[in-house]
């Protein structure tokens, strides 16, 4: 199984910063399979992120996907009041289809 | 519009069984792959089954396997989630998911 870490925990920042998040894959992700997800309090994940580097239908372009192998990050480069929310990585390349922790962006 | 609805969550005694459903509209339901994610109440997600567009492949979450089946009808639009011999750690709400298409979800709470 390959076990996805995402860091930080919790990422305080200022509207109008720029953020980075993080998710090492404990092997290899196949085809860099690899998507990110954003959740707000009492809604469905909302898929961002997928094929690493490909942004789902709708998503504004300040947000970006990175990496490859065991190594990926999403930045969101000016950020919003509303991209204040958990993030999560996923691994779709292998089963089982592993998420990672999840990491809190809050507001500083 | 493109939505996915979920149905048939509930409360269920430990050992017990409860079959989801979820209702596609709005897109091409046969040509996606499609599967269901849950999370625990305060936690993160966790994958739990993925079937092909086929159908003719299907894949588990340890933790589900041997009590939990996938399947889809495509005549209906229509994924399903067989889950037996049921845990209090299968609460949560479970989730349809296609690509990018999510539904809200359904409450299943495992207890006596």
């Amino acid at each position: 199984e390959i076990v996805l870490t995402q860091s930080p925990g919790t990422l305080s920042l200022s509207p109008g910063e720029r953020a980075t998040l993080s998710c090492r894959a404990s092997q290899s992700v196949s085809s860099n399979s690899l998507a990110w997800y954003q959740q707000k309090p009492g809604q469905a994940p909302r898929l961002l992120i997928y094929g690493a580097s490909s942004r789902a239908p709708g998503i504004p372009d300040r947000f970006s996907g990175s990496g490859s192998g065991t190594d990926f990050a999403l930045t969101v480069s000016r950020l919003g009041p509303e991209d204040f929310a958990v993030y999560y990585c996923q691994q779709y390349g292998d089963s089982p289809y592993t998420f990672g922790q999840g990491t809190k962006l809050e507001i500083k | 519009e493109v939505l996915v609805l979920e149905s048939g969550g509930g409360l269920v005694q430990p050992g017990g069984s409860l079959t989801l459903s979820c209702a596609a509209s709005g897109f091409t339901f046969s040509t996606h792959a499609t599967g269901w994610v849950r999370q625990a109440p305060g936690k993160g997600l966790e994958w739990v089954s993925t079937i092909t567009s086929s159908g003719d492949s299907t894949f588990y979450a340890d933790s589900v396997k041997g009590r939990f089946t996938i399947s889809r009808d495509d005549s209906k639009n229509t994924l399903y989630l067989q889950m037996n011999s049921l845990r209090a750690e299968d609460t949560a709400v479970y989730y349809c998911a296609t690509f990018n298409i999510w539904g809200q979800g359904t409450m299943v709470t495992v207890s006596s």
